[in-house]
């Protein structure tokens, strides 16, 4: 079935450092691919998004390609600040799936000052 | 801008005891999810309703009931809790039909724990 796989964690950097969370997913089709973040005490909200082969999602200095010669959905930033500090989950919905999403387990990510 | 909203936010409950986590969405959404969050595992889908009548197993619904009550609420029943179902639980809408794809909107979670 769908799944999805995340580098484990916590990743840990220093402010200002570069930033990468590899993902990868097995499915059927052509999924679209997500990153949601999740900040201390909240729920997920979400951080970009990819619908087809080659798009790039970006946000707030977020930014992923989906690759699907790779099946991979890296996310990276270029300088992580300590606000940015919370779990980002990356998640794929397959075109059957009614709109559900599949996630994976989710890396914690801390920035110290 | 209420979005999604899920009650309680905190629950503690004994082994056996039945209790339901109310969810709300004021967005017009048709789709409708819960997922469960474990640690090291991610969310994990319980049950959805991809429109306002019908509701569907997900990944992990032994042990859970849930009523499409109608557009804007989707409840999910603990009929008799077990310590396996301590966990944080979140509820989460989206606007689009069957076969498509989107955003989740997500409540802000409620914390169970079964003693």
């Amino acid at each position: 079935g769908d799944s999805v796989t995340q580098m484990e964690g916590p990743v840990t950097l220093s402010e200002e450092a570069f930033l990468t969370i590899n993902c990868t997913y097995t499915a059927t089709g052509y999924p679209s691919l997500f990153w949601y973040v999740q900040y201390p005490g909240e729920g997920l909200q979400l951080l970009l998004k990819a619908t087809k082969a080659d798009d790039k999602g970006s946000n707030k200095g977020f930014e992923a390609t989906y690759r699907k010669e790779t099946t991979s959905f890296h996310l990276e930033k270029g300088s992580v600040q300590v606000s940015d500090s919370a779990v980002y989950f990356c998640a794929l919905s397959a075109p059957s799936n009614t709109g559900k999403l599949i996630f994976g387990q989710g890396t914690t990510l801390q920035v110290k000052p | 801008n209420a979005g999604v909203t899920q009650t309680p936010k905190f629950q503690v409950l004994k082994t056996g005891q039945s209790m339901t986590l109310q969810c709300a969405q004021d967005m017009n959404h048709n789709s409708m999810y819960w997922y469960r969050q474990d640690p090291g595992m991610g969310l994990r889908l319980i049950y959805y309703s991809a429109s306002e009548g019908t509701t569907d197993k997900g990944e992990v619904p032994n042990g859970y009931n849930v009523s499409r009550l109608n557009k804007r609420e989707f409840s999910l029943r603990l009929e008799s809790a077990a310590p396996s179902q301590t966990s944080v639980y979140f509820c989460a809408s989206s606007g689009l039909n069957r076969g498509g794809t989107g955003e989740l909107f997500f409540g802000e979670g409620s914390r169970l724990t079964v003693l």
